[in-house]
C-alpha cells in the first residue's frame, strides 16, 4: 500500500478485545475501510467511516477514527478463533481510488 | 444478484511466457474495475483501474498491462512474465453508489 501503515502482527487470546492501528495519508479522504483477508482469499469488506464521523459499531466491531492525526483503529470485542485472518485498513482517494495497508495478521490463541 | 467471477485461480508460468488474467461482473452495468496485486507477506498494490470500456488508468509503470473490451470484462496481461510479477492478483469493482469494494477470489501467480 501507498503510504497507508499497519503493524504487521497481533496476537490475542480467545474472548479478549483485539485492537488493529492504522495511520494513513490523505487528509481529503471521504471513506475509510477494513477489510479482512482468510488464507488464500479475496478481501471481504468489513466495515467503513465516513470522514465526519469519530465512531461507528457494529456487532462486535468499533471503528475509531482520530481525523487530525490520521488515526484509524478497529476493535473487535470477544475475539473468536474464526477472527484469526489479515486485517487491511483502506483510504478511498480520488477516482475511487482504495490505497491499502500492508495488513495486520491477527492470530487468535485458544 | 452482483457477483465478480475471476479465473484462473492459480497459475505456474515461465519466464518470458505471456500472460493473460480475466475478470468479468455479473449484474451490474458501467462499473469501476481495478487490478490489485499482493506480492507475498506485502499490501495491496493498486495496478490499473477503469471507469469505462477502453479507459484503462496505469498507476504503477511495470510489465503488466490491462484492458477492458467490454463493460463488464477487464482483463490483465504481459507479453513476458518476470520473476517478479509473481504474487496474488485481486479484481475489484466498484459500483456509483456503493461504499466499498467487492472483490473477485483471486489469482495465484508464480513465475518459475
Amino acid at each position: 500500500g501507498e503510504d497507508v501503515e499497519q503493524s504487521l502482527f497481533l496476537s490475542v487470546r480467545e474472548g479478549d478485545s483485539s485492537v488493529i492501528n492504522c495511520t494513513y495519508t490523505d487528509s481529503s479522504s471521504t471513506y475509510l475501510y477494513w477489510y479482512k483477508q482468510e488464507p488464500g482469499a479475496g478481501l471481504q469488506l468489513l466495515t467503513y467511516i465516513f470522514s465526519n464521523m469519530d465512531m461507528k459499531q457494529d456487532q462486535r466491531l468499533t471503528v475509531l477514527l482520530n481525523k487530525k492525526d490520521k488515526h484509524l483503529s478497529l476493535r473487535i470485542a470477544d475475539t473468536q478463533t474464526g477472527d484469526s485472518a489479515i486485517y487491511f485498513c483502506a483510504e478511498r482517494r480520488s477516482f475511487n481510488k482504495f490505497y491499502f495497508g500492508s495488513g495486520t495478521k491477527l492470530n487468535v490463541k485458544p | 444478484s452482483q457477483t465478480i467471477h475471476q479465473w484462473p485461480a492459480t497459475l505456474v508460468q515461465p519466464v518470458g511466457s505471456p500472460l493473460s488474467l480475466e475478470c468479468t461482473v455479473e449484474g451490474t452495468s458501467n462499473p469501476n474495475l481495478y487490478w490489485y496485486r499482493q506480492a507475498a507477506g506485502r499490501g495491496l498494490q493498486l495496478l490499473f483501474y477503469s471507469v469505462g470500456i477502453g479507459q484503462i488508468s496505469s498507476e504503477v509503470p511495470q510489465n503488466l498491462s490491462a484492458s477492458r473490451p467490454q463493460d463488464r470484462q477487464f482483463i490483465l496481461s504481459s507479453k513476458k512474465l518476470l520473476l517478479s510479477d509473481s504474487g496474488f492478483y485481486l479484481c475489484a469493482w466498484k459500483q456509483t453508489g456503493s461504499e466499498g469494494y467487492t472483490f473477485g477470489s483471486g489469482t495465484r501467480l508464480t513465475v518459475v
